[in-house]
């Protein structure tokens, strides 16, 4: 079973700041998830990364594989950032036995003030 | 909308009730997934499915049972509620081994008296 840990597990920040989350997995993926849930919403698909860089508007995605490793960065953040980002991998495929799907980092809760 | 719909977003059960949770997508996506979410912890997958008439258990699937007879609906049902059920659930689906992506419902909160 993969292990996900993410770190921090809390994060406050000031608006403006560039923010970082890791997130590091135990064993191979097929794939990496960054997921964004505002308090008491629904959960929202960010990237979809298995290697290299994503970018989309002020988010920055980077998954290093060897390394096990991925992060989250966010550029000049505002408080609408503000949630719980998640971290979920995927397995490699789907065995017809085991449990398949993703497996699920506890969280990072971000706040950013204004 | 093409996504994942889940009903009802809120419910109250006695201990002992029995209810289903409706998860239905229009996206004609294989993979359909349910799991729960409790404070300080991930999501935990509790059943899934890769197709209509497939079903196989997660990692916390007592006291839930599933059905997939067609590619669109997933329904989670509770046989008789217990207090530990309380929780947030989460369906979600994709193409099959996550390509594109999972789309997730928005939730349904469930407290179990």
């Amino acid at each position: 079973k993969n292990e996900v840990e993410q770190s921090p597990q809390n994060l406050t920040a000031q608006e403006g700041e560039f923010i970082t989350i890791n997130c590091s997995y135990s064993v191979g993926i097929s794939a990496l998830h960054w997921l964004q849930q505002h308090p008491g919403g629904g959960i929202v698909s960010l990237f979809m990364l298995s290697s290299g860089k994503k970018k989309h508007g002020r988010l920055i995605a980077t998954i290093n594989i060897q390394e096990k490793h991925s992060s989250l960065h966010i550029t000049a953040s505002h408080p609408r950032d503000s949630a719980v980002y998640i971290c979920a991998v995927s397995s490699l495929m789907y065995s017809g036995g085991g449990a398949d799907g993703l497996t699920f980092g506890k969280g990072t809760h971000l706040i950013i003030q204004p | 909308n093409a996504g994942v719909t889940q009903t009802p977003k809120f419910q109250v059960l006695k201990t002992g009730q029995s209810m289903t949770l409706q998860c239905a997508q229009d996206m004609n996506h294989e993979y359909m997934s349910w799991y729960r979410q409790d404070p300080g912890m991930g999501l935990r997958l509790i059943h899934y499915s890769v197709g209509a008439g497939i079903t196989d258990q997660g990692e916390v699937p007592n006291g839930y049972n599933v059905s997939r007879s067609t590619t669109e609906d997933f329904p989670l049902r509770l046989l008789s509620a217990a207090p530990s059920q309380t929780s947030v659930y989460f369906c979600a689906s994709s193409y099959l081994f996550g390509v594109n992506g999972y789309t997730f419902g928005s939730g349904t909160r469930l407290t179990v008296v």
